[in-house]
């Protein structure tokens, strides 16, 4: 069936970087698109960005725009989000989910991993 | 950018009743004649991650019992739980995919005891 476990979450200072890595397994992972969607605590599910299954193109909410940066490595089945100039307001937990074109639906999540932007 | 309007916010029901969850698209989804099919619901129970529960607005996903049923009329969703079991007390969120960058949830119904 697939699985994702992330990890790389923590606890940073605003203005801060982090990078968290989504390792897949189970799955043709260089076949599938990816998401990282995040919740803020209590909150509801925010779309985070999107990388097509080759790398070859990759899309952003606005509000992340020029902040994070979605990459893979299909070589090692994983996938990334660099993070820069965290907010407070970017504290969440961060899940990857797996892109099911034919259901055009996010079939399998990870776990998630928790970032907590605080000073 | 199309948004997904839910009610209600919360749902108060008993084991055995009925649940009828409601997603408002503000504008037609894409592609025009089958934007239907970008409609998805995903189930979140406290401290797990979202499920996949219903894609292409009325197709269960493997595994959904049949007591969860998906329908739609123009820009209106519906997500139908037949008879509440317990495990169904949860958050349904609903999702739609029109390309790029237009990905958006709504914000959301809870189904509570």
């Amino acid at each position: 069936q697939g699985q994702l476990v992330e990890s790389g979450g923590g606890v940073v200072q605003p203005g801060g970087s982090l990078r968290l890595t989504c390792e897949a397994s189970g799955f043709i992972f260089s076949g599938y698109g990816m998401h990282w969607v995040r919740q803020a605590p209590g909150k509801g599910l925010e779309w985070v960005a999107l990388i097509w299954f080759d790398g070859s193109k990759t899309y952003y909410a606005e509000s992340m725009k020029g902040r994070f940066t979605i990459s893979r490595d299909n070589s090692k089945n994983t996938l990334n989000l660099q993070m820069n100039s965290l907010r407070p307001e970017d504290t969440a937990m961060y899940y990857c989910a797996r892109w099911e074109g034919n259901l055009r639906a996010l079939d399998i999540w990870g776990q998630g991993t928790m970032v907590t932007v605080s000073s | 950018e199309i948004v997904l309007t839910q009610s209600p916010g919360t749902l108060s029901l008993s084991p055995g009743e009925r649940a009828t969850l409601s997603c408002r698209a503000s504008q037609s989804l894409t592609p025009p004649l089958v934007g239907y099919q970008q409609l998805v619901w995903y189930q979140q129970k406290p401290g797990q991650a979202p499920r996949l529960l219903i894609y292409g607005a009325s197709n269960r996903a493997t595994g959904i019992p049949d007591r969860f049923s998906g329908s739609y009329s123009g820009t209106d969703f519906t997500l139908t739980i037949s008879r509440l079991e317990p495990e169904d007390f949860a958050v349904y969120y609903c999702q739609q995919y029109g390309g790029s960058s237009a990905f958006t949830f709504g914000p959301g119904t809870k189904v509570d005891i």
